[in-house]
Parts: structure tokens; C-alpha cells; sequence
């Protein structure tokens, strides 16, 4: 079965300071992996997304995550966050797990920007 | 594209009472699930389709029920209302259950159950 662990529940930073989101993953097959952002009072969206080449992906918002297989990690993250950053972000792997796709959901980690 | 919709925004529910959270989504996809959200707990899936006609249980089933007659409508039937399933619901649909492609969240439904 596949799983996906975001480290830290909530990271706070000050604005214009950069950050790292981490979410590691097991799964025994190669993987798709994604993150979305929730901003407060909405649904999920997509920030950026790994499907195979280059390991290095860039999302919106200045955003990018580096996959990296050996330690099966998918960081997420920004050189300089702004106050509207300010939400959370769920990591989520989609692999073959029990003859599906579905994807898994990390926990979700609540970045919040201090001014 | 009205992308994926959701109904109602807010619902208050006493104990046993049943009702139906509404999802349609007018992207033409074929996979669709409805997850919950709880503080410190992430999305948990509850059920998922991959086309009409086809539904299965996710993590969390118990206390709900779907079905999907069309590619476009999922509705989630809560059939006896429990505090425990006081929660924020989720609507989301992806273009199929390859999980190559990203899913596409509604708005979310608030549900409180006194």
C-alpha cells in the first residue's frame, strides 16, 4: 500500500523568507506525484505536478518541488514567500496500490506568513 | 466550465436525519470521488467511480452511500446523520483513474450534525 508523510504539520516563516514544504512517500512502483494548495474557505487546486522526466518540476505562484527517488521525497518549495502564500498544501501520490490509481493525501501542512 | 459544483454550501443535520450532498462536474471526466476533511486528519476518501454505473468504497465508507447514473452527477447520501460525520466534504473528478492526471476539487460542503 502506498502512504505519504508531510513532516510538519505547520510551518510559520516571515514574508519574502524562502521555505520548504516536505512530504515523503512509499510506494513500491513508479508514481505520479502531485501538490495542491487550499486556500482558507475553498477546495483543493493544483500547484504543480511529477509525472516523469526532469525531477526538478516548477508549479504557479513560484512554486517548485524536486522529486527525488532514492529518498522518495517530493519537497515543495519557494525562494520568497509573500502573505497571500498563506494556506495549506497537501502532498499526494498516485501509484499502483491494491490494482489502482487512487490516489493518497498526505495530512496536509498549514504554511502561515508572517509579516 | 463551471469546472466541478457543489450543494449546499452549509448544512445543519440532526442526528438521524438522511440527506444528499450534491456534486456535478461539466468536464466530460470519468473518475470522480468525494473525500471529508477533518482538522488534523487530511482528505480521506469515502467513495470513488471510474465511469457511470461503476462505484467503490475509498477509506472511509460506513454511514454513506453513491451512485452515479451519469458521467456528470455524483451525489453522496448520508443515510442516518451522526455527529461523527460532522466535517467539511470534498467533490473532486479527474479526466480518468489513471492517476496521471490531476484531480479538480468543488468548493466543499460544511456539514454539522447536532
Amino acid at each position: 500500500a502506498q502512504s505519504v508523510t508531510q513532516l510538519d504539520s505547520q510551518v510559520p516563516v516571515f514574508e519574502e523568507a524562502p521555505v520548504e514544504l516536505r512530504c515523503n512517500y512509499s510506494s513500491s512502483v513508479s508514481v505520479y506525484l502531485f501538490w495542491y494548495v487550499q486556500y482558507p474557505n475553498q477546495g483543493l487546486q493544483l500547484l504543480l505536478k511529477y509525472l516523469s522526466g526532469s525531477t526538478l518540476v516548477k508549479g504557479i505562484n513560484g512554486f517548485e518541488a524536486e522529486f527525488n527517488k532514492s529518498q522518495t521525497s517530493f519537497h515543495l518549495r519557494k525562494p520568497s514567500v509573500h502573505i497571500s502564500d498563506t494556506a495549506e498544501y497537501f502532498c499526494a501520490v498516485s501509484g499502483l496500490s491494491g490494482g489502482s490509481y487512487i490516489p493518497t493525501f498526505g495530512r496536509g501542512t498549514s504554511l502561515i506568513v508572517h509579516p | 466550465n463551471a469546472g466541478v459544483t457543489q450543494t449546499p454550501k452549509f448544512q445543519v443535520l440532526k442526528t438521524g436525519q438522511s440527506m444528499t450532498l450534491q456534486c456535478a462536474q461539466d468536464m466530460n471526466h470519468e473518475y470522480m470521488s468525494w473525500y471529508r476533511q477533518d482538522p488534523g486528519m487530511g482528505l480521506r476518501l469515502i467513495h470513488y467511480s471510474v465511469g457511470a454505473g461503476i462505484t467503490d468504497q475509498g477509506e472511509v465508507p460506513n454511514g454513506y452511500n453513491v451512485s452515479r447514473s451519469t458521467t456528470e452527477d455524483f451525489p453522496l447520501r448520508l443515510l442516518s446523520a451522526a455527529p461523527s460525520q460532522t466535517s467539511v466534504y470534498f467533490c473532486a473528478s479527474s479526466y480518468d483513474a489513471s492517476g496521471y492526471y490531476e484531480q479538480y476539487f468543488g468548493p466543499g460542503t460544511r456539514l454539522t450534525v447536532t
